[in-house]
């Protein structure tokens, strides 16, 4: 199947700092890209769906002004946890659509953030 | 809230073939069932997914209701690497939505 990447695979910062979380899809170009966040022993739950050269559209309570997200080419879309706090820390995954099938979602192997 | 429902739990004995059920009751004519897998402490991975007709790929087998109101996925000589949480979601071209899944132990 498709392969996406996420860059870092974890990530340790102290509180007040900003992270970027990269997600790529390696051999297949993604119109739409999708941002989850998974707490501990919960399910995931969408943060933001990310297009290529528009906004994110964001989730019902989550703060676009908190979780900056950047899709500047079909293959690379950004999410930034900016002014992080303990309470952000998290497993983000991201996910992409195959645009040339459009029926599949991929997911990369996740970031794990811990805010100290 | 997810529009699927799936038991919490299943255990399977390694070898054997593992039968997950989900229920979507409420897909609608054009919505896919899909089904992923999640392994501690990674990113989901993609299994099947079929909109009527029984599908199979090397990983499994997804069978779907002729009404499509529930479907099963199955894992015909599960393994122990197979212990994993399954995802069983009915969507068109959209995002997941992530119910609890069934966490699947297979037993050496």
């Amino acid at each position: 199947g498709a392969v996406v990447s996420q860059h870092p695979s974890r990530v340790i910062c102290k509180s007040g700092t900003s992270v970027k979380i990269e997600c790529r899809s390696l051999d297949f170009q993604a119109t739409t890209m999708f941002w989850y966040r998974q707490f501990p022993k919960q399910s995931l739950m969408l943060m933001a769906t990310s297009n290529e050269g528009s906004k994110a559209t964001y989730e019902q309570g989550v703060e676009k002004d908190k979780f900056l997200i950047n899709h500047a080419s079909l293959t690379l879309s950004t999410l930034t946890v900016t002014s992080a706090h303990p309470e952000d820390s998290s497993f983000y995954i991201c996910s992409a659509f195959d645009r040339g099938t459009e029926e599949t979602q991929y997911f990369g192997p996740g970031t794990r953030l811990l805010v100290l | 809230d997810a529009k699927t429902t799936q038991p919490p739990s299943m255990d399977c004995a390694e070898g054997r073939a593992a039968n997950l059920p989900c229920n979507h009751s409420t897909i609608s004519g054009n919505e896919y069932v899909y089904w992923y897998r999640q392994i501690h402490s990674q990113g989901p991975q993609y299994i099947i997914h079929g909109l009527k007709n029984n599908e199979t790929n090397e990983m499994a087998s997804l069978i779907i209701t002729e009404d499509r109101k529930s479907s099963t996925l199955i894992l015909p000589h599960a393994t122990l690497r197979d212990t994993a949480v399954y995802y069983c979601m009915d969507t068109g071209r959209r995002a997941l939505t992530f119910g609890s899944g069934t966490r699947l132990q297979v037993q050496p």
